[in-house]
């Protein structure tokens, strides 16, 4: 079955360490996304690409970093620097962005704590 | 800016009740709308989403919105709650070909 999977399903953080959360897709879609969900803010979007080896910042990128080495994969590293990590974190993808209506196919996400 | 307002962050409703779900966008240009719905410890899935064309659009378990341009509304209805309806509700719009913006939810509550 075509999806995206992402792990570990909970991840805990210790002060100043970095954690890496994984997402793969195989879906062939260019397109992925990092979204962060906080408890009434909806969703906001950490990082995109829409290329390999390519991507872009969101409306919340800092403290976050991004790499995409592979169509497949699109991992997010938590750095030291988010101050306030703790969050459920949603990876994305999508067909290119063309027409606009894309429709998003999310993972099942995965529930970050601070220790 | 574009930006999407959801009104009423919780919703309840009887078994067999309307669901009426209220969104909100704001943009000068015409948008792509979305509904999206997220069961609990789980991922957005699509429900319904307006590009051009007809104003009624027709999503899955016999939701629809209404695009109504002269409101900016597209308002996710359903006549009849199910109990396996609970869940929360995203509206989210995109305009041109940029990012897509999500509005902050609503969890909508079914009551036997």
């Amino acid at each position: 079955d075509g999806g995206i999977t992402q792990s570990p399903k909970y991840l805990f953080r210790k002060e100043g360490q970095n954690v890496t959360l994984s997402c793969e897709q195989n879906l062939n879609h260019d397109a992925m996304y990092w979204y962060r969900q906080d408890p009434g803010q909806g969703l906001r979007l950490i990082y995109y690409s829409q290329i390999v080896n390519d991507f872009q910042k969101g409306d919340i990128a800092e403290g976050y970093s991004v790499s995409r080495e592979k169509k497949e994969s699109f991992p997010l590293t938590v750095t030291s620097a988010q101050k306030n990590p703790t969050a459920f974190y949603l990876c994305a993808s999508s067909t290119i962005v063309g027409s606009g209506g894309e429709k998003l196919f999310f993972g099942s996400g995965t529930q970050l704590s601070v220790l | 800016a574009q930006s999407v307002t959801q009104l009423g962050s919780h919703v309840s409703v009887s078994e067999g009740a309307l669901v009426l779900l209220r969104c909100n966008y704001s943009s000068s240009v015409p948008p792509y709308l979305f509904w999206y719905v997220q069961y609990p410890n789980q991922g957005l899935q699509l429900l319904l989403k307006y590009t051009t064309g007809a104003t009624l659009v027709k999503g899955i378990n016999g939701f629809e919105a209404e695009f109504k341009k002269s409101e900016t509304s597209f308002h996710l209805t359903k006549p009849s709650a199910h109990m396996s309806d609970a869940a929360e509700y995203f509206c989210a719009v995109r305009i041109n070909t940029d990012k897509l913006i999500f509005g902050t939810g609503t969890r909508l509550q079914v009551f036997p």
